[in-house]
């Protein structure tokens, strides 16, 4: 059966902190995509970042990079040099091939960027 | 503009009343979701569709239902069957078969008393 955990429930920092969202998943499927979404105060969820399962190349974007490792079978987020406006609910999600790729969501992490 | 768009974004009704919610997509993807999210929860799969008149039940249907006669629409109806429908819901589309991640609409706020 498919799993996400993110074990962290709030993240505190400071602005201009590094920090790093941990996201640990459960699969027995070959083929999976793996994703963060940001949820904003507003509610609104919005996509972050799409990994399949045969890319281990880590990724950057601006100021958040993504570090995939299938041998400990985690997705961990950071982001560096954080700012106000990352304070947000950042979740991470799995979905499978197996089971017509239906997405499921960890329980999310919120974090707290302080000025 | 292309988006998801979700009506009312806070919704009150009385206990024993179904109550519908409303999500139409103009991105022309071919799947749409349900989600419940719960306080400090993740989000709970309720139902998805597909396809056009076609729909499955997702971890959490009982005491809901949808209906999906249009590619852009796909109303979710919570009955009184429902015993905690105090939540909030999000509704979210795939473009299709060779696409994978979804996108979502603002949510509506349902508070049932």
């Amino acid at each position: 059966a498919q799993k996400v955990t993110q074990a962290q429930t709030e993240i505190s920092v400071v602005e201009k902190e590094d920090v790093t969202l941990d996201c640990v998943y459960e699969t027995r499927d070959t083929t999976y995509y793996l994703f963060w979404y940001k949820q904003p105060p507003s509610g609104e969820l919005v996509f972050l970042i799409r990994r399949n399962s045969f890319d281990e190349q880590n990724e950057i974007s601006g100021r958040y990079s993504w570090n995939f490792q299938k041998s400990t079978s985690s997705f961990n987020f950071t982001i560096t040099a954080s700012q106000v406006v990352d304070s947000a609910v950042y979740f991470c999600a799995l979905s499978e091939k197996t089971g017509g790729f239906k997405t499921i969501f960890g329980a999310g992490t919120r974090l707290f960027v302080k000025a | 503009d292309g988006g998801i768009t979700q009506s009312p974004k806070y919704l009150f009704r009385k206990e024993g009343q179904n109550v519908t919610l409303s999500c139409e997509q103009n991105l022309n993807h071919d799947a749409m979701y349900w989600y419940r999210q719960d306080p400090g929860q993740g989000l709970r799969l309720i139902y998805y569709s597909q396809i056009v008149n076609d729909f499955q039940k997702g971890d959490i249907a009982e005491g809901y239902s949808v209906s999906r006669e249009k590619k852009e629409s796909f109303p979710l109806t919570v009955t009184s069957a429902q015993k905690n429908p105090t939540a909030f819901y999000l509704c979210a589309s795939r473009r299709g078969p060779d696409s994978y991640e979804q996108y979502f609409g603002p949510g509506t706020r349902l508070t049932v008393t």
